[in-house]
């Protein structure tokens, strides 16, 4: 089985400010997926930004960024001008090329301080 | 479109139970999978599904069973329910097996 870790089990953030995510994984492949999670206070899973392997630009969707680092196996996301709404748990997901099945880490709470 | 829908949303069982839950898709997607959530954790995989009628083991198979007979179904049995199967459970679906839409999940007790 992959693993994927997320080392920061908490992080905060003040309101408007930029915070960054850790990710590391553990893989012999060279191809394969990597995605963020956000899961609120409601529980509702949602994607917030995913990433091919072979791909070298780093993603990015709207205030959501992401570091790339294929030699350090590290997937690290960025969140500008942090809003109360980013407040919730952040899963780091793996998925290989070859397979179908997705690994997730243990996640990192994030709070937003106003 | 109701999305993932999933039922219960919660249930106390007690050892030795038997239940089914049910998992529905409205989005005609392919891929299914079912999940389950321990406090503090991660996702671990249960089961998946590519398509009706092919199923296959996730990371954490053991006291569950699925089926998946229709596109729009993936239901999730648990036999003999012990303590350890406390947890929430999620299930999702994927049109091509990358983007994952989730429900909003199952909270299960076992006493």
């Amino acid at each position: 089985a992959q693993t994927v870790t997320q080392s920061q089990p908490e992080m905060s953030v003040q309101e408007a400010e930029t915070v960054t995510l850790s990710c590391t994984y553990d893989t012999s492949e060279s191809d394969y997926y990597l995605f963020w999670y956000k899961q609120p206070p409601s529980r509702q899973m949602i994607l917030v930004i995913r990433q091919e392997a072979y791909k070298q630009q780093n993603a990015t969707e709207n205030r959501f960024s992401v570091n790339f680092q294929k030699a350090a196996k590290s997937f690290s996301l960025k969140i500008s001008d942090s809003q109360l709404g980013d407040a919730a748990m952040y899963f780091c997901a793996y998925r290989s090329s070859y397979g179908n099945q997705f690994y997730f880490g243990t996640g990192t709470s994030l709070t937003v301080i106003p | 479109n109701a999305g993932v829908t999933q039922t219960p949303k919660f249930r106390i069982l007690k050892i030795g139970q038997s239940m089914t839950l049910q998992c529905t898709q409205d989005m005609n997607h392919n891929y299914m999978y079912w999940y389950r959530q321990d406090p503090g954790m991660g996702l671990k995989l249960i089961y998946y599904s590519v398509g009706a009628g092919i199923t296959d083991k996730g990371e954490v198979p053991n006291g569950y069973n699925v089926s998946r007979s229709t596109t729009e179904d993936f239901p999730l049995r648990l036999e003999l329910a012990a303590p350890s199967q406390t947890s929430v459970y999620f299930c999702a679906s994927s049109p091509w097996g990358l983007e994952q839409f989730f429900g909003p999940g199952t909270r299960l007790t076992v006493l």
